[in-house]
């Protein structure tokens, strides 16, 4: 178990609807970081937020976005949802900025039918 | 920019025999780090095994070491003494600023 926690495990859904996908970090880090791991693909990073601001952008849609509450917890934001966005959804989470190790959460399958 | 390519999709070993992961990186960053992750079937992503590039010395994490050539570019992952757990998808990673992921191996233990 990393620490890190995502909600719920499992999303099914219709196009054209909006979900959205909740992380809660370890205890005491600060940064959060979403990925999204197509079947049998490598992960893409999708956004970072640092102590609740955004700190970096990777190859994330305009249909999603992503944000940090002042208590650490991440939301990831998805609309207008496409079949090819089915995918695995990843959070994890760092102590810092920088090259600290991130440890990551047991994801969100999310299924767009 | 930064790129992993991991160049075997599929690897099999015999159970307790010796096996090694290949992967090359490019980036232009001066400081980074280099990852190898596990995803079992439970999709989890287990860290194994971490090397900072300032440190001319590989790292080893019990069963687990890898071989890191820096002119190279090249950071292979050896797993010795293979057991059935070890069975996963294995991705390679450089972060010199974001955390790139490689397309992975998947690696069969053969009992």
């Amino acid at each position: 178990d990393s620490g890190v926690t995502q909600t719920p495990k499992h999303l099914i859904t219709a196009t054209g609807q909006r979900v959205t996908l909740r992380c809660s970090p370890r205890s005491g880090d600060l940064s959060v970081y979403w990925y999204q791991q197509s079947l049998d693909q490598g992960l893409q990073f999708l956004i970072q937020y640092y102590n609740g601001e955004e700190r970096a952008k990777g190859n994330i849609l305009e249909r999603f976005s992503a944000q940090q509450f002042p208590d650490l917890h991440s939301e990831l934001n998805l609309s207008s949802l496409e079949l090819g966005d089915s995918a695995l959804y990843f959070c994890a989470s760092s102590v810092a900025d920088s090259y600290n190790e991130q440890f990551f959460g047991p994801g969100t399958r999310l299924t767009v039918l | 920019a930064q790129t992993v390519t991991q160049s075997q999709p599929e690897m099999s070993v015999q159970e307790a025999e010796t096996v090694t992961l290949s992967c090359t990186y490019d980036t232009s960053e001066s400081d980074y780090y280099l990852f190898w992750y596990k995803q079992p079937p439970s999709r989890q992503m287990i860290l194994v095994i971490r090397q900072e590039a300032y440190k001319q010395q590989n790292a080893t994490e019990n069963r687990f070491s890898v071989n890191f050539q820096k002119a190279a570019k090249s950071f292979s992952l050896k797993i010795s003494d293979s057991q059935l757990g070890d069975a996963a998808m294995y991705f390679c990673a450089s972060k010199g600023g974001k955390l790139t992921f490689g397309t992975g191996t998947r690696l069969t233990i053969i009992p």
